[in-house]
């Protein structure tokens, strides 16, 4: 099976533009998470997808908000970025029968 | 007190000793524990999970789980250079949001 696959891989943008950050999980997988890592604070959860609901949320403003189609393809978006929201965001899968996840390649975000 | 804490090292070990590796988890109810490794520059490969008490070994490694101390380790065995990495522990408490240590670099040296 393919992975997690994750675009763009990376992405310059500026203070107060807005950013959409596609995933498409492991064929067969439903749950789709969001995660932000940076070197000060680690990774840390933002969101979970599963059958096009949000099921669970992290501690994040409301800036950042995610989605999910049928096909299980997710999409998160940050509006009005600040500098801090540079990052490497990560997205990973899991099964309905599995609780392992798997992470994509991230998308390395840096904003100006 | 953090969620999730590791020791960040770095730990230092010669090529064919075992790697230990440690992980302590406040949340009682955490419910299913996972092993990540990750490369610098390179997002995290899940190589070990382990939900019930004990020992469980995959090739090379070993986690183990104590949920009364609420500790986790993995043992890395015959330790090569190509596993010299951060090693992450991640713990859930029955849904899919995985709460991160902040990882432990090892360094396995030749």
């Amino acid at each position: 099976k393919a992975g997690v696959t994750q675009t763009p891989r990376y992405l310059i943008k500026t203070r107060g533009q807005q950013v959409t950050l596609s995933c498409s999980p492991i064929s067969g997988h439903r749950s789709v998470s969001w995660y932000q890592q940076t070197p000060g604070q680690g990774l840390q959860f933002l969101f979970e997808y599963f059958s096009e609901t949000q099921r669970n949320k992290g501690n994040f403003p409301g800036r950042f908000s995610g989605r999910q189609f049928s096909n299980s393809r997710s999409e998160m978006n940050v509006s009005t970025l600040e500098l801090g929201d540079s990052a490497l965001y990560l997205c990973a899968s899991s099964s309905i029968q599995d609780r392992r996840q798997f992470f994509g390649p991230g998308t390395r975000l840096t904003v100006l | 007190q953090k969620e999730v804490e590791q020791n960040s090292g770095p730990l230092s070990v010669p090529e064919g000793a075992i790697a230990s590796l440690n992980c302590t988890y406040s949340d009682r109810g955490s419910q299913s524990f996972f092993w990540y490794r990750q490369y610098s520059g390179k997002s995290p490969e899940l190589i070990m999970s382990i939900y019930s008490n004990g020992d469980k070994e995959d090739g090379r490694f070993t986690a183990q789980l104590n949920k009364a101390s609420q500790y986790v380790s993995l043992l890395i065995r015959d330790s090569q250079p190509s596993d010299s990495a951060t090693y992450l522990c991640a713990v859930t408490g029955g849904g899919n949001k995985l709460t991160f240590g902040t990882g432990t670099q090892l360094k396995v040296e030749l």
